[in-house]
């Protein structure tokens, strides 16, 4: 699997929009960018993927570099509830192949 | 609808015990996982079954851990003999059977195994 760089920790405030970088310098064609965020003492949970376009869904946004070797999750109102580890996952979409490699995240901070 | 469940939440055990870490996955999931994270690393990979059948094992560290997922339903994780090196976070996630096409995984709140 294809690896993904992620800064170690982001700290943003309340009510305003984080972007979470993510480089994926040896993506391939068939790679799908994944996003998933593990609140404190909880599974991870899906978040967003993409493949090229830019996507949004009612929890972020997903901007993809027009080259695809890097990508930005947007939150556009941080909450609290917010605070996670946020995990950029490249899945090659192979039948039967649907582990996900999970590397260290960014641990987001929001501050009141 | 329910979600994944694990259970048990919490285990203690001494090494050299067993331990047996069940997961029920989302009713109508064919996949369904394991994944752990143990202290200070990331959380790895396991295994994966479809329905009953073991798809990839890849992850599974030694022969002292055994998964069953008898009539594709639910799924136990066995460690026997456990080692200290084991402690640390179980997850199961479970997801729909989509051939060709992404397929969310939802996790479970993990079971924290602590081997003394």
């Amino acid at each position: 699997d294809a690896k993904t760089t992620q800064p170690n920790s982001m700290e943003s405030n309340e009510e305003e929009p984080v972007h979470l970088p993510c480089n994926h310098s040896t993506i391939s064609g068939t790679d799908y960018i994944h996003w998933y965020r593990q609140l404190p003492s909880q599974g991870p949970e899906y978040v967003i993927h993409g493949l090229t376009s830019n996507v949004n869904n009612r929890m972020a946004s997903l901007a993809i570099a027009e080259d695809r070797k890097s990508s930005t999750l947007i939150l556009h109102r941080a909450t609290l509830r917010d605070a996670a580890v946020y995990y950029c996952i490249l899945r090659r979409l192979i039948q039967g192949a649907q582990k996900l490699v999970f590397g260290q995240g960014t641990r987001l901070t929001i501050n009141p | 609808e329910a979600g994944v469940t694990q259970f048990p939440s919490h285990s203690v055990i001494e090494k050299g015990q067993t331990v047996t870490l069940r997961c029920d996955p989302i009713s109508g999931h064919d996949n369904l996982y394991w994944y752990r994270r143990v202290m200070g690393k990331e959380i790895k990979f396991l295994l994966h079954f479809v329905k009953e059948s073991k798809q990839d094992e890849s992850g599974m560290p030694n022969n002292r851990f055994l998964a069953e997922r008898t009539g594709g339903t639910y799924s136990t994780l066995k460690v026997q003999p456990a080692e200290l090196e084991d402690s640390g976070v179980y997850f199961c996630a479970s997801s729909h059977l989509l051939a060709g096409a992404y397929n969310e995984q939802f996790f479970g709140p993990g079971t924290r195994l602590t081997v003394l």
